[in-house]
């Protein structure tokens, strides 16, 4: 049973350029979690999608962060005209249900902003 | 405030010793208390999880002690092992009320 998946594991984008995360989520998981994390920092929640919904997007940027979970496919995050701010791991996660707080990271993608 | 205090960031243990790591929260509608575990370059992974109606959860060298009245909970790593040298996270959640809070992390240190 594969674990959750993340594409690409290393990202570099120049300033200006848009950078496209994805995730797949275990078998048999529809809710899907994406977190930032900063270099010596915790991991803060950006966006909680289930299919073809988003749930919650406190955490996300208003501008140039958008996130997306289509009916069939992966889970896209993605990132408009980057800064080099937006340089850290994305890390994604999955759960079977919304209530057991029960979450499966991936192995994340680096992103790095010249 | 949603925030999850922990405590300490770095820790240096002697091989076979006890590593402890703290954590305190304010929210009294947090119900679930995972751990979890990151080596670099990697995701983080689930490591053993407590709900508030226990006291202490104990898997192999792993335990978690909860104190609901001072609100607080631990990870406690008997015989630690240089494998276990590795950043820990402790989190928080309202069950499908709010999403996963973490603290800033610990990184352990087990030396030979």
């Amino acid at each position: 049973n594969a674990g959750v998946m993340q594409n690409p594991r290393h990202l570099v984008r120049r300033r200006g350029q848009e950078a496209r995360l994805r995730c797949s989520p275990m078998k048999g998981h529809s809710h899907v979690y994406w977190y930032r994390q900063l270099p010596e920092e915790g991991l803060k929640f950006m966006v909680y999608l289930q299919k073809e919904n988003i749930i919650d997007e406190s955490g996300m940027p208003k501008e140039r962060f958008s996130a997306e979970f289509p009916k069939e496919g992966p889970s896209i995050l993605r990132i408009q005209q980057v800064v080099r701010g937006d340089s850290a791991a994305y890390f994604c996660a999955s759960s079977q249900t919304a209530t057991t707080g029960t979450q499966y990271f991936g192995p994340g993608t680096r992103l790095l902003v010249l | 405030q949603q925030q999850v205090k922990q405590s300490p960031q770095s820790l240096i243990v002697q091989k076979g010793g006890i590593s402890i790591i703290n954590c305190a929260y304010e929210n009294t509608a947090f119900d679930y208390f995972p751990w979890y575990q990151q080596f670099p370059g990697k995701g983080p992974a689930l490591l053993i999880a407590i709900r508030p109606d226990v006291s202490e959860k104990k898997e192999g060298r792993f335990t978690i002690s909860f104190n609901k009245s001072a609100k607080q909970f631990s990870l406690h790593i008997m015989d630690s092992q240089p494998g276990d040298s590795a950043t820990y996270f402790c989190a928080a959640i309202d069950s499908g009320n709010t999403p996963l809070v973490f603290g800033k992390g610990t990184r352990l240190s087990v030396i030979a």
